[in-house]
């Protein structure tokens, strides 16, 4: 049974930059798209980015000035940077998975993240 | 961006019921590549349907989905309490993918 873990900071500052990891178990990295989700609190959800297991990247052109994915095979993680934080990134953080063509199967329980000084 | 509308916003209803969701998109879903997902509080999304009218593995069949183009539709046959949720519709046929704001049904 395949499962995700978030793992990261859950308070840090304006201005600064979130690391995010996701740990996947039970499962292969590869052929799938392993992406983030966010949701702010009492909010809907923002899709943020995703990641193939080739490397190839696409992002919410909201965001795409501020986030990067990377892979890390060897480790079956994948890994989340938004830059230039401020209280409107404040969110919990899903890591999920898919396959070609389907929507994200498999979520992480979520991580909460708040942006404060 | 594809712009996906739920409608009601809130759904008020008993165990035994039926119930209708609806989203609607403000362009074509590519291949009707439009799926639902469930939230309990505190919980991570689950998906129900995918490719708009299949269900994902595990989901009940009185959970039905229904559309093509922009309208869409999710169908809870009869009720259950566990059934009490956010429900959201989400297009991943056109990049980015999109969400709805949800719809949240609630035990009348």
């Amino acid at each position: 049974q395949v499962q995700l873990q978030e793992s990261g900071p859950g308070l840090v500052k304006p201005s600064e930059t979130l690391s995010l990891t996701c740990t996947v178990s039970g499962g292969s990295i590869s052929p799938y798209y392993w992406g983030w989700m966010r949701q702010p609190p009492g909010k809907g959800l923002e899709f943020v980015g995703w990641v193939y297991y080739t490397g190839t990247t696409s992002y919410n052109p909201s965001l795409k000035s501020r986030v990067v994915l990377s892979l890390d095979t060897s480790k079956s993680q994948f890994s989340l940077k938004v830059t230039s934080l401020s209280a409107a990134d404040t969110a919990v953080y899903y890591c999920a998975r898919a396959m070609d063509s389907k929507p994200f199967d498999i979520w992480g329980q979520g991580t909460m993240v708040t942006v404060s000084s | 961006e594809i712009v996906l509308t739920q409608s009601p916003g809130t759904l008020s209803l008993s165990p035994g019921e039926r119930a209708t969701l609806s989203c609607r998109a403000s362009q074509t879903v590519r291949r009707s590549y439009l799926a639902w997902y469930q939230q309990k509080p505190g919980q991570a999304p689950r998906l129900l349907m995918y490719d708009a009218s299949s269900r994902a593995t595990g989901i009940a069949d009185r959970f039905s989905g229904s559309g093509s183009g922009t309208d869409f539709t999710l169908t809870i046959s009869r009720l259950e309490p566990e059934d009490f949720a956010v429900y959201y519709c989400k297009q991943y046929g056109t990049p980015p993918v999109t969400f709805g704001q949800g719809t949240r049904l609630e035990i009348k």
